[in-house]
């Protein structure tokens, strides 16, 4: 594998099932990003972890809880998701130095969540 | 807070022509920098092209180049040599430098411009 993977692809959800998101990055990067794309508006960051630690939860409902347990993985668990949440979920890394995040994004394919 | 706005949804362009996508945006900062990013349909969004604010010099990747305007805030994405590859939605995205933390890691992105390229 290389560069960034993500799991599921697809993924069908009722509004009280639990779900969990997976990233994966094979580039030595160092900090990983959850977006959501959704039709007609602009990606939306919803957490930033650099150095494994949460830098950045951008005011995200507490049904989307996110958890990077080493710098290479990310997870993106969801329960009691509303049909409103379905949308394209991108992950994304990025190589930084210090506190200062500019680097270029690397981003996954994206996992297609469905809420009914 | 940054806003970033493509005023084109779609625009299409026969193979081998030129195209400019457009992007305006506005922040209160001096030092940012701005990017260019494609999503072909179904596979990953890429890094096209990169621009730090300070630099006058427009960046330019081969085929593609952008023009610059800090004053007007203006960052434009010409295509030259369009080809049938370069089908894909192109995102603006703004980040604002510096290292205090805070938002300076956020990328704020457009609502993007979906090119086709006609053969």
């Amino acid at each position: 594998e290389t560069g960034v993977t993500q799991t599921p692809r697809h993924l069908v959800m009722g509004m009280t099932n639990k779900k969990s998101l997976k990233c994966e990055q094979h580039l030595g990067h160092n900090a990983m990003y959850w977006y959501k794309q959704s039709a007609k508006k602009p990606l939306e960051l919803m957490f930033v972890y650099s150095l494994e630690e949460r830098v950045e939860n951008n005011s995200v409902p507490s049904r989307f809880s996110p958890e990077c347990p080493n710098s290479s993985h990310l997870f993106l668990h969801l329960h009691t998701l509303q049909p409103e949440d379905s949308a394209l979920y991108l992950c994304a890394s990025s190589q930084e130095t210090g506190r200062a995040l500019w680097g270029e994004q690397f981003f996954g394919p994206g996992t297609r969540l469905t809420v009914l | 807070a940054q806003t970033v706005t493509q005023s084109q949804p779609e625009m299409s362009v026969q193979e081998a022509e030129t195209v400019t996508l457009s992007c305006t945006y506005d922040t209160s900062e001096n030092n940012y920098y701005l990017f260019w990013y494609k999503q072909p349909p179904s596979r990953q969004m890429i890094l096209v092209i990169r621009q730090e604010a300070y630099k006058q010099q427009n960046a330019t990747e081969n085929r593609f180049s952008v023009n610059f305007q800090k004053a007007a805030k203006s960052f434009s994405l010409k295509i030259s040599d369009s080809q049938l590859g370069d089908t894909a939605m192109y995102f603006c995205a703004f980040m604002k430098s510096g290292n205090s933390g805070g938002s300076n890691y956020k990328l704020t992105f457009g609502k993007g411009t979906l090119l086709t390229v006609n053969p």
